[in-house]
């Protein structure tokens, strides 16, 4: 079955040092999208990604992150100046493009970044 | 801005009864609606979906139910199994964005 794939797992940086973060999403899907979660609250919102370009993207998502995709498979979350409340569950997510087919996000596995 | 959110933080069942997780959402033009199931260290697990055209939808041991007269979805999971235990989201789509709501977490007392 095919899926998001993130890495690392689990990231531990010192604040103010830049972060980047790795999705491969499912190959035939079209839009893109990060979440967070920090512990015990909902998984909210970042950014949305379609067609080599930010199609949505909530007030979390400040001049501090920015989203690339470098090649045909990655999918990548750049933090560039670490904050401690940046700590936290980053979600990838992909789905199919149309209103029928793949509606649903499917969600990978996450990477827990620590800021210390 | 949008706003979905789940009546109950908790809730606990006996294995093999029934559940039903409830969810609050706030904006009408929404027109998709998922549950999610997390489970502890992993990404949210897509469970079933429900357009705003219909009022209920079925799956396996799953059933969703949606009100929008009063802007209400329900999950409802027959037969309670302890792997169902773990937090089950409510998402709202508007267009291109879901919007998740705080998350129940479900514990199933074998």
């Amino acid at each position: 079955e095919p899926e998001v794939t993130q890495t690392p797992s689990h990231q531990v940086t010192q604040m103010g040092q830049e972060v980047i973060l790795r999705c491969v999403p499912i190959s035939n899907h079209l839009y893109f999208y990060w979440y967070r979660q920090i512990l015990g609250q909902k998984v909210e919102f970042l950014v949305s990604f379609y067609n080599n370009e930010i199609s949505e993207k909530s007030e979390i998502f400040d001049d501090q992150f920015s989203v690339e995709r470098p090649d045909g498979s990655n999918f990548t979350l750049k933090i560039r100046s670490t904050k401690l409340e940046d700590s936290a569950m980053y979600f990838c997510a992909s789905r199919q493009q149309g209103p029928l087919l793949g509606t649903e996000a499917f969600f990978g596995q996450g990477t827990r970044l620590t800021v210390v | 801005g949008e706003s979905v959110g789940l009546h109950l933080p908790t809730l606990s069942v006996q294995e093999g009864d029934n559940s039903i997780i409830n969810c609050a959402y706030s904006n009408s033009a929404s027109d998709y609606f998922i549950w999610y199931k997390q489970e502890s260290g992993k990404g949210p697990q897509f469970i079933i979906d429900i357009r705003s055209n219909m009022d209920k939808r079925q799956g396996q041991r799953v059933t969703v139910l949606l009100n929008k007269t009063v802007k209400h979805l329900s999950l409802q999971i027959a037969a309670t199994q302890p792997g169902d235990s773990a937090v089950y989201f409510c998402a709202e789509r508007t267009g291109n964005q879901f919007y998740f709501g705080t998350g129940t977490s479900l514990t199933v007392i074998p």
